[in-house]
């Protein structure tokens, strides 16, 4: 079964801190790999994704997200938190289909400190 | 920059009642899913839908759901027989006809069953 965890509920950061957010997932082969943060009453809108190849993927917003095969992660990194990052992220996993059906995780809360 | 559309943005409706969710997909875009997210947990996959067909379907899918699209533009989620726990936020989401492509989600309608 697909299973995509996401540890950390909530998370809270001071602005102009460093970020992590972690993700795991669980699945035979390497997945598609899926950022996306929603805003209070906003949809969810892509980061940044992994398909191949190079394992370091920048995304929007300053985001960017390592995979790692050997620990099945694809954790969310950013150097310095803007207040404008208060959201909610979520992982999700592809199982790489055409018709990608989307794994979620729970999605991590962060609360950015003025 | 195109986007998915979901009408309407909030929907309250009486237990036992049929609602029906719209959405407008990005225009060139040939997959179509729905998903549903419930208070507090996890965004969950409905449904997937391509070439006016059910692709998959999850668990959750039972008869009491159904999908359409009526024209050119329209995908919607008709659910016979609202029940309390179908109160959620449910997001429409597109995507490209080929490899290696990401979903693009609306801003969700949030439907409240009472």
């Amino acid at each position: 079964a697909q299973s995509v965890t996401q540890p950390d509920i909530h998370i809270t950061v001071s602005e102009g801190a460093s970020l992590e957010l972690r993700c795991n997932y669980s699945y035979g082969a390497t997945p598609y790999l899926f950022w996306y943060v929603q805003s209070p009453g906003q949809g969810l809108q892509l980061l940044l994704k992994y398909f191949s190849g190079d394992t370091l993927v920048q995304g929007i917003k300053g985001f960017e997200a390592e995979f790692k095969r050997s620990q099945s992660s694809f954790n969310l990194r950013k150097p310095s938190v803007h207040w404008s990052d208060a959201a909610e992220y979520f992982c999700a996993v592809d199982r790489g289909s055409t018709l990608g059906r989307l794994y979620f995780g729970r999605g991590t809360q962060l609360t950015v400190w003025p | 920059e195109p986007e998915v559309t979901q009408t309407p943005s909030h929907q309250v409706t009486q237990m036992g009642q049929e609602v029906i969710l719209r959405c407008v997909p990005i225009s060139n875009h040939l997959y179509f899913y729905w998903y549903r997210q419930i208070l507090g947990q996890k965004v969950e996959f409905l449904v997937s839908f391509y070439n006016n067909e059910i692709s998959e379907k999850s668990e959750i899918f039972d008869d009491q759901f159904s999908v359409e699209r009526p024209d050119g533009s329209n995908f919607t989620l008709k659910i016979r027989s609202t029940k309390l726990e179908d109160s959620a936020m449910y997001f429409c989401a597109s995507s490209e006809p080929m490899w290696q492509t990401e979903a693009f989600f609306g801003q969700g309608t949030r439907l409240t069953v009472v």
